[in-house]
């Protein structure tokens, strides 16, 4: 059981829009940043929304993040084939002194 | 910026591994670095992280007390030694450069997998 709460999976087609949710609690996701990390099939993740809301050089700006008290969102616009991977929230737990990491959602694009 | 793990492998269970990284292309001394691993088929773990100088060191419970993670800045190198080895730490494990506190885990290696197993 994952400290933070994603839903295992979302769907949507080509040029749609999603959104992954986050959920956590006042000591990890309400005390400090967020990050989203992308994996694709067989490789290792990579940091795709860092301090909440800023994305890497690197990040097309179609991915965008937010937070609201004890929870966090990834958003993704024009989606892409490409964009099929899973997708993990991630923060530091302030009462366990310890990275949390969400369980994880699989985007499929139909 | 490259980090590159070694040391994985076939270990029984009860037995001890030691996961080196190796870092270059930046000043390794200057950023905090982590383990994160992953059980096959399963999602991200958060297992340890150590500041720059070694003074915060930080474990998840599911390893506090089996491992112990240290760096070597003057070979630019990251460990995680992995005592008492059950099942449920067969997984890739990765090392990553950064801090929760602000940037995230912005460069992973690409990660080296650790089997338990009679």
């Amino acid at each position: 059981q994952s400290v933070l709460t994603q839903p295992p999976s979302v769907s949507a087609a080509p040029g749609q829009k999603v959104t992954i949710s986050c959920s956590g609690s006042s000591s990890n996701i309400g005390d400090n940043y967020v990050f989203w990390y992308q994996q694709l099939p067989g490789t290792a993740p990579k940091l795709l929304i860092y301090d909440t809301d800023r994305r890497p050089s690197g990040t097309p700006d179609r991915f965008s993040g937010s937070k609201s008290g004890t929870s966090a969102t990834l958003g993704i616009t024009g989606l892409q084939t490409g964009d099929e991977a899973d997708y993990y929230c991630g923060t530091w737990d302030s009462s366990l002194s310890a990275g949390v990491f969400g369980g994880g959602t699989k985007l499929t694009v139909l | 910026v490259q980090l590159v793990e070694s040391g994985g492998g076939l270990v029984k269970p009860g037995g001890s591994l030691r996961v080196s990284c190796a870092g270059s292309g930046f000043t390794f001394s200057g950023y905090t670095m982590n383990w994160v691993r992953q059980a096959p088929g399963k999602g991200l773990e958060w297992v340890s992280s150590i500041s720059t100088s070694s003074t915060n060191i930080h474990y998840a419970d599911s390893v506090k007390g089996r491992f112990t993670i240290s760096r070597d800045n003057a070979k630019n190198s990251l460990f995680l030694q992995m005592n008492s080895l059950g099942d449920e730490d067969t997984a890739v494990y990765y090392c990553a450069r950064g801090t929760w506190g602000g940037g995230g885990l912005n460069y992973w290696g690409q990660g080296t997998l650790v089997t338990v197993s009679s």
